[in-house]
């Protein structure tokens, strides 16, 4: 069946160096991939997204690379920063029927050492 | 630009009770979706409503859950009669189409049933 998930559940890091979040994939019939931000108590914030006809796409600090032939996604977050603590989840838009849905992954706890 | 708003925040029921959520979107936004985040995992998907029509129903317990999207703006979700594993904090997002990627999600509501 369809599933994202993720290979690292937690991630410590120190400020100022570089994260880099994992994800695994199987559904490869999803077009758009997908990392969301999600702090405490609030709801998942869109960071960034991927098409699954590129490789690389980059953002303000955050990079996204797609690797179809391993089904991999991964997130990089360059000079992370103790704000970018919180939890990141890869979701995938994949097509049930004539819809569009979005599913997530299980997550990854990103903690930034001051 | 308002968010999508939610209440109430927090629930504490007892099992076999009965409660409802509310959800108002982001103006505009045609598409409405219900997620259930359990502690410690990503969100899953119990609805979603492309105006006033359900176009993805297929992971809401239908015995127990119901939602409705009466004008195509706001949103409510019932759970009769809850159980214990319906603990969990229920997420509403909107985006402008089934297609955008981008879903912006409301701060939830923490569900505890004991």
């Amino acid at each position: 069946g369809e599933s994202v998930g993720l290979h690292l559940p937690t991630l410590s890091v120190q400020e100022g160096d570089n994260s880099i979040i994992n994800c695994a994939y199987s559904n490869s019939a999803s077009d758009y991939f997908i990392w969301y931000k999600q702090e405490s108590g609030k709801g998942p914030q869109f960071i960034i997204d991927i098409r699954s006809n590129m490789d690389k796409r980059q953002g303000q600090r955050v990079t996204v690379l797609l690797n179809k032939t391993v089904k991999h996604l991964s997130l990089q977050i360059a000079a992370t920063q103790p704000g970018d603590s919180a939890v990141y989840f890869c979701a995938e838009r994949g097509r049930g029927g004539s819809n569009y849905k979005l599913t997530f992954g299980k997550g990854t706890l990103l903690t930034v050492n001051p | 630009e308002a968010g999508v708003a939610q209440s109430p925040r927090y629930k504490i029921i007892e099992k076999r009770q009965s409660v409802a959520f509310w959800c108002n979107p982001i103006s505009g936004h045609a598409t409405l979706y219900w997620y259930q985040q359990i502690l410690g995992q990503g969100p899953k998907l119990l609805i979603q409503f492309q105006n006033n029509g359900v176009v993805d129903d297929s992971q809401l317990p239908k015995d127990r859950f119901s939602a409705e999207r009466l004008k195509g703006v706001d949103s409510t979700l019932k759970i009769q009669p809850a159980k214990l594993e319906d603990s969990a904090v229920y997420l509403c997002a909107s985006s402008l189409g089934e297609k955008n990627t981008e879903a912006f999600f409301g701060q939830g509501t923490r569900l505890t049933v004991v």
